[in-house]
């Protein structure tokens, strides 16, 4: 997708592994978005970072962290994975809260 | 907590003909933004239209229209001359303008575009 990119594509885990989810956009937009999509439930948000230097948590935030380390890169952790987490992960942007979000080819992460 | 509703699973339509997706939602704002989202089997998303609560006119992106109801909290989309290319998952989207944790999308419909 024009303006992000999400890496990796695919990620397959061992329950308790680490691993962290890369997103940057190159729009040079505020906000950015962690975002799990699982069967029948649509996207929840994870976190968001309206500014560089800030995050918040999002609808489910529990057994994730982030770090947004500039303008344009906003990372997704997974300390200690857990079946439960198998998803696939958006990562989006815009320019403010009110504008669409464009959304990264997702990850998909299967947890074992 | 605000809710996003869309309470067709699964619809299909005939090529060239008119199909329409509902979604309710539930909030006691009174500006917002509310969004229709697509997402074919290469699992991108792709943005189709876009409302602002506080604006009456419906939105209308060639093809693609809305049906905005805000005092029934209703946001349907009305997709015209069905094309193939149509066949993806449909999320419906609520944005309130100052708190982000709010957001929420649909479950989504499955559209299948039928030749």
């Amino acid at each position: 997708n024009a303006g992000v990119t999400q890496t990796p594509k695919f990620q397959v885990l061992k329950t308790g592994q680490s691993m962290t989810l890369q997103c940057a956009q190159d729009m040079n937009h505020n906000s950015m978005y962690w975002y799990r999509q699982d069967p029948g439930m649509g996207l929840r948000l994870i976190y968001y970072s309206a500014s560089e230097g800030t995050t918040d948590k999002g609808e489910v935030p529990n057994g994730y962290n982030v770090s947004r380390l500039n303008k344009r890169e906003f990372s997704l952790r997974l300390e200690s994975a857990a079946p439960s987490q198998t998803s696939v992960y958006f990562c989006a942007f815009s320019g403010s809260s009110n504008q669409p979000q464009h959304f990264g080819d997702g990850t998909r992460l299967s947890i074992l | 907590a605000q809710t996003v509703t869309q309470s067709q699973p699964e619809m299909s339509v005939q090529e060239a003909e008119t199909v329409t997706l509902s979604c309710t939602y539930d909030t006691s704002e009174s500006n917002y933004y509310l969004f229709w989202y697509k997402q074919p089997p290469s699992r991108q998303m792709i943005l189709v239209i876009r409302q602002e609560a506080y604006k009456q006119q419906n939105a209308t992106e060639n093809r693609f229209s809305v049906n905005f109801q805000k005092a029934a909290k209703s946001f349907s989309l009305k997709i015209s001359d069905s094309q193939l290319g149509d066949t993806a998952m449909y999320f419906c989207a609520f944005f309130p303008p100052y708190n982000n944790n709010d957001m929420r999308f649909g479950a989504g419909t499955r559209l299948t575009v039928k030749p």
